[in-house]
C-alpha cells in the first residue's frame, strides 16, 4: 500500500520556522516528486512547491522562494518542508503529494498526505 | 503566472442531475490539467488528469474536456457523494502549478 504520513500538528509564534515531514513507502521513493500544498482555513489549495528525491532539485513558487525549504533524505524515505518567517498568514494545513501514474510529473498528484496543521498565534 | 478560474463559485443541484463544473485558464496548458474532489476534513482526491483521463477508480460519470485555455468536468448524473469543492490544476511548463479557487457543488 502506497502511503504518505506527515508529522503532527505545530502551534509556532510570528516568525519562528517549522519543519514538516513527510514519509513515504509503498513505492520508489526517488522515482517522483514530492509536492507540497498548503490550504489556509476555508480558503483553496496553494501549490507551493516540489522536489525531487533523487537529486534534490526544488521548484518553488516564487513568493516562497527564500523562505521555504524542501528537502528529501533518501535513506528514510522522507520528504521535508522547512518554513521560516512564520506569519499568521502561514497557518493553514501542508499537505505533501505524489503523482504515482508515471515519473517526475509535474500535476494530476494522486496520493495525497493526510495534512498538518500549522498554526500561528 | 498563469491564473486559473472556475465557475461557477457555487452550484446547487438535485441527485440526478448533470453537472457542468468549468476552468479557464489565463494562458495556453494544453492539455495539462487535472481536476480533484475535496471533501470536509480530507485530503484532495484526483479525479481527472491530462485534461479528460480518469484517476483510477473514478466512477465513468465523471469525464473531463477542453483543452488550452477552457476546460470543463462533467458529472452526469449527480450522486449524494459528490457534493464537494472540485478544483482544477495547471501543471504546463512554468511554475507555479496553480489551482483555481474551486467550485463547490452543494445540495439543492
Amino acid at each position: 500500500e502506497v502511503l504518505l504520513v506527515q508529522s503532527g500538528a505545530e502551534v509556532k509564534k510570528p516568525g519562528a520556522a517549522v519543519k514538516i515531514s513527510c514519509k513515504v513507502s509503498g513505492y520508489t521513493f526517488i522515482d517522483h516528486y514530492i509536492h507540497w500544498v498548503r490550504q489556509a482555513p476555508g480558503k483553496g489549495l496553494e501549490w507551493m512547491g516540489l522536489v525531487h528525491p533523487e537529486d534534490g532539485e526544488t521548484i518553488e513558487t516564487e513568493k516562497f522562494q527564500n523562505r521555504v525549504y524542501m528537502t528529501a533524505d533518501t535513506s528514510t524515505d522522507t520528504a521535508y518542508m522547512e518554513v521560516t518567517g512564520l506569519t499568521s498568514d502561514d497557518t493553514a494545513i501542508y499537505y505533501c503529494a505524489t503523482a504515482l501514474r508515471g515519473m517526475r510529473l509535474l500535476g494530476g498528484m494522486d496520493v495525497w498526505g493526510q495534512g498538518t496543521t500549522v498554526t500561528v498565534s | 503566472e498563469i491564473v486559473m478560474t472556475q465557475s461557477p463559485a457555487t452550484l446547487s443541484l438535485s441527485p440526478g442531475e448533470r453537472a457542468t463544473l468549468s476552468c479557464r485558464a489565463s494562458d495556453n496548458v494544453g492539455t495539462n490539467l487535472a481536476w480533484y474532489q475535496q471533501k470536509p476534513g480530507q485530503a484532495p482526491r484526483l479525479l481527472i488528469y491530462d485534461a479528460s483521463t480518469r484517476a483510477t477508480g473514478i466512477p465513468a460519470r465523471f469525464s473531463g474536456s477542453g483543452s488550452g485555455t477552457d476546460f470543463t468536468l462533467t458529472i452526469s448524473s449527480l450522486q449524494s457523494a459528490d457534493f464537494a469543492v472540485y478544483y482544477c490544476q495547471q501543471y504546463n511548463a512554468w511554475p507555479p502549478y496553480s489551482f483555481g479557487q474551486g467550485t463547490k457543488l452543494e445540495l439543492k
